[in-house]
């Protein structure tokens, strides 16, 4: 079935450094979606990417979708306190319900 | 409240109980899943309704699992015999659907803490 994994698993920076989390999945996918957990809290939508090579901008965070639409990569800028989460990305299956990815936690250390 | 609501916020039971989760999704939504996540992971999807067709279930939702949304509205979760495996976080998500209104971006709620002992 379709698997999208996700890197690192866990991310330690100083507030103020830039982070980033990988998304790779084993097929190709018509869409992808990122969501953002804050502990003990539910998953957020943040964005979804469509075509090949897109590239969208929420302030500080930048989103990419892979021209191959297998890999996509959040970014955040001069991260914040109040990034702390857990991101996921979300890829649809056949029957375009999204299967999330293992989620990359992101600790901000002021 | 024009969110997604789920009922109860935290439920503990005995092994070999039922329970039963309640989600009221946003009111123009037709689309309502259920996912189940367990801690450090992310959501593993259960299953998906179209108003009140159950359209796909995950070969995670075992025969004790079962869901319902009768009038397309809210939906329920029942699980019979609970194990401690069954212990996790379950949430409710609905969406207006793939191309309309936030890109189909999901909703989630709050979610229903199941914990078994």
């Amino acid at each position: 079935g379709q698997q999208v994994m996700q890197i690192p698993q866990y991310q330690h920076v100083q507030e103020g450094e830039d982070f980033t989390t990988y998304c790779n999945s084993s097929t190709t996918l018509s869409n992808i979606q990122w969501y953002k957990q804050r502990p003990g809290g539910h998953p957020v939508f943040l964005i979804q990417l469509v075509k090949s090579g897109e590239v969208k901008k929420q302030k500080r965070l930048t989103f990419q979708f892979g021209e191959a639409k297998k890999n996509s990569s959040l970014h955040i800028t001069a991260t914040q306190t109040t990034d702390v989460g857990t991101y996921f990305c979300a890829g649809p299956n056949t029957g375009n319900q999204f299967y999330f990815g293992t989620g990359t936690s992101l600790t901000v250390i002021p | 409240d024009t969110g997604v609501s789920q009922n109860p916020r935290h439920k503990i039971t005995k092994r070999g109980q039922n329970v039963t989760f309640r989600c009221d999704p946003i009111s123009e939504h037709n689309r309502l899943y259920w996912y189940r996540q367990t801690l450090g992971q992310g959501p593993e999807f259960l299953t998906y309704f179209q108003n009140e067709a159950q359209l796909e279930k995950s070969r995670l939702l075992s025969d004790r699992f079962s869901a319902e949304r009768p009038k397309g509205s809210f939906s329920t979760l029942e699980i019979q015999r609970t194990e401690q495996g069954d212990s996790a976080m379950y949430l409710c998500a609905s969406s207006l659907g793939r191309n309309r209104g936030r890109g189909g971006g999901y909703t989630f709620g709050s979610g229903t803490r199941l914990t078994v002992v």
